[in-house]
């Protein structure tokens, strides 16, 4: 079944920028989605269709996909950031949606 | 606005069942897809089924495939979870959630989740 990598951490100072990768194969072929998780909280969507923002999710966070490799970009980042990151897809063949292991976004 | 309430959870023993339920509000549930996906606390968000608008279609993660239903009552805007000869490997917070209407599928709502344990 499709699999995607995340590196489990990725840390960053304030305002400074923040790229959270997501690696599957041609995974350019496929729309990525990507959930913002505060310690304690639900789940909250922050990019669709690789590089769509929902309605209330900063124009700091962008996204693109290209090749084997999605990639969520934080701008300017702020102390209420710091999350884990989850990237997902639909795998269409097996009827499955996948989440990859997620990223913990650290502010230094 | 959209709501999403989960109920159900509790503590279980191994092998028993349990039955989620979630209440949705704030939009034409009929219409939308729903999932039910799960979080050991301190890990990784899983996957565990989908129900088309209809409930024509439904889909499950292997880990749960033959265990667990998934049933929606679109006159009480509610989804169930029904869960079978649990294991203590399902011990997770659930969260019902509703799928995106676009072309793929993804996920644009989420309720805060309940808590089921599986231990003796």
């Amino acid at each position: 079944s499709y699999v995607l990598t995340q590196p489990p951490s990725v840390s960053v100072a304030p305002g400074k920028t923040a790229r959270i990768t997501c690696g599957g194969d041609n995974i350019e072929s496929k729309s990525v989605h990507w959930y913002q998780q505060r310690p304690g909280q639900a789940p909250v969507l922050v990019m669709y269709y690789d590089s769509d923002r929902p309605s209330g999710i900063p124009e700091r966070f962008s996204g693109s996909n290209s090749g084997n490799t999605a990639t969520l970009t934080i701008s300017r980042v702020e102390a209420g950031d710091e999350a884990d990151y989850y990237c997902q897809v639909w795998d269409s063949s097996n009827k499955r949606l996948i989440f990859g292991g997620g990223t913990k976004l650290t502010v230094l | 606005q959209v709501q999403l309430v989960e109920s159900g959870g509790g503590v279980v023993q191994p092998g028993r069942s349990l039955k989620l339920s979630c209440v949705a509000s704030g939009f034409n549930f009929s219409t939308y897809a729903m999932h039910w996906v799960r979080q050991v606390p301190g890990t990784g968000l899983e996957w565990v089924a989908l129900i088309s608008y209809d409930g024509k279609y439904k889909y499950y993660a292997d880990s749960v495939k033959g265990r667990f239903t998934f049933s929606r009552d679109d006159l009480k805007n509610t989804v169930y979870l029904q869960m079978n000869s649990l294991r203590t490997e399902d011990t997770a917070v659930y969260y019902c959630a509703r799928s995106g209407a676009m072309a793929t599928i993804f996920i644009d709502y989420w309720g805060q989740g309940t808590l089921v344990t599986v231990s003796s």
